[in-house]
């Protein structure tokens, strides 16, 4: 069975360009979750989508961060304008609905803001 | 403060040794806890859940103190395969989880 998939696996833009991330979950699985890493930092929460409605989104650091999940399936993060303190490590991540389900992480994109 | 802290170690020892990784968290209404293992430039993995009973999954095994708020992790007769970033991590009652900043082990031949 294919695990969590994100691509790019890593991108380099300038400050203020457009990013867009994609996140293909396990199939199947309901919740979706995106993570960030920045240097030096613990991994955190950004948002949950369970099916294609946003849950919890209190982790998305401003409204220059959007994400979709249309149709319940993949998920699009995109940064617009990016800044420098953009720059990390975004984790997707996926779970079946239910209590006490694991979530099981994709392999990551890099994304470096010049 | 951090809801999770960790210490950041490098804990750096021999293949065999046994090691003991400790994890504080604050927030007491945290229901879940594990333990994941990240591997450089790689992402998270399940290492194994955290029970207050203690379980244990062959060299590993994992306590949570409910009442001191308390985490630990113990590997025994550590293999070089061990080497890696180990993360605590408690899931909060929306199922967000909330990660510490990882405790690196370098396992040296």
């Amino acid at each position: 069975e294919a695990g969590v998939t994100q691509f790019p696996s890593h991108s380099v833009i300038e400050k203020g360009q457009t990013v867009t991330l994609r996140c293909d979950p396990i199939s199947g699985h309901d919740n979706l979750y995106w993570y960030r890493r920045v240097m030096g930092k613990e991994i955190k929460f950004l948002l949950h989508f369970v099916k294609e409605s946003k849950q919890d989104e209190s982790g998305m650091p401003n409204n220059r961060f959007l994400a979709e999940r249309t149709g319940g399936t993949y998920s699009t993060l995109k940064v617009q304008p990016a800044e420098l303190e953009d720059s990390g490590v975004y984790f997707c991540a996926s779970s079946l609905a239910g209590l006490l389900e694991t979530q099981y992480f994709g392999p990551g994109t890099r994304l470096l803001v010049l | 403060r951090k809801e999770v802290e960790q210490d950041p170690g490098p804990f750096n020892v021999p293949e065999g040794a046994t090691v003991a990784f400790n994890c504080t968290y604050s927030n007491s209404a945290s229901q879940s806890f594990f333990w994941y293992r990240q591997d450089c430039r790689k992402e998270p993995k399940l290492l194994m859940s955290v029970y207050s009973s203690g379980n244990e999954d062959g060299r590993f095994t994992a306590q949570l103190n409910r009442a001191s708020q308390y985490i630990s992790l113990l590997i025994r007769d550590s293999k070089l395969s061990d080497s890696a970033t180990y993360l605590c991590v408690k899931e909060d009652s929306s199922y967000k989880l909330i990660f510490g900043s990882g405790t690196r082990l370098l396992v040296r031949p």
